[in-house]
């Protein structure tokens, strides 16, 4: 079955504490992101990566990091966790976008606390 | 940088009644899709239009892309219970890396 998963679902951490969010695709699909979801502020990007080896910065990148060591899993690090990141994150993963689009897929959401 | 808007932000109906809501583009686009997104749920792909003043029909969603490809619009017939969730357009631009989504709209159909 075609699908991005993401791990954890949940997490409550505390201020400061390393955390990464993995995210998996089984599509073979080049393009990944991950997006935060906020009440009132809609899907954000934060980063995205065309492929492997290739990231860049979304709308809202700062205290985020992630790597694209291979084609299928892109994780979401935060290195010192705030917060104001506190957030529905959601990882997605599409063929392309821009000008050939094909649509995304997205992962069910990693609900994160940070108190 | 690019500006989306989509109007309105919430809408209740009444079941069967229609419902539309507006996507709007700062500038040209070359393409605009649609995410459905359920309560406590992931935003799922609905459509992609391409074409300046295409018409897209899925059952009861009729979805079109403006002549100028500057908007789009979704229109539901005879809402159901079903079509609650936050209706987002994700358009794109020539290569244009970036993605942003329009802030959505949010249908509440009262059974």
């Amino acid at each position: 079955e075609a699908q991005v998963t993401q791990n954890p679902r949940y997490l409550i951490t505390v201020t400061g504490k390393k955390l990464t969010v993995t995210c998996s695709q089984n599509m073979n699909h080049e393009y990944m992101s991950w997006y935060r979801q906020d009440p009132g502020l809609g899907l954000r990007q934060i980063y995205y990566s065309m492929n492997v080896e290739v990231t860049d910065k979304g709308d809202v990148p700062e205290g985020y990091k992630v790597s694209r060591k291979e084609k299928r899993n892109f994780p979401l690090i935060l290195e010192s966790p705030s917060p104001n990141q506190t957030s529905l994150y959601f990882c997605a993963s599409s063929s392309s976008l821009g000008e050939s689009s094909y649509e995304q897929y997205f992962g069910p959401g990693t609900r994160l606390t940070v108190t | 940088g690019q500006q989306v808007m989509q109007i309105p932000q919430y809408q209740h109906v009444q079941e069967g009644e229609d419902f539309t809501t507006y996507c709007n583009s700062s500038t040209t686009l070359s393409n605009i899709q649609w995410y459905k997104q359920r309560p406590g749920g992931h935003p799922v792909f609905l459509i992609q239009l391409v074409k300046s003043g295409e018409v897209k029909k899925q059952k009861r969603l009729t979805f079109q892309f403006g002549e100028a490809k500057k908007n789009s619009s979704l229109h539901i017939t005879a809402t159901q219970t079903t079509d609650v969730g936050t209706y987002f357009c994700a358009p794109m631009k020539t290569s244009y890396d970036k993605v942003i989504f329009g802030p959505g709209t949010s249908l509440s159909v009262i059974p």
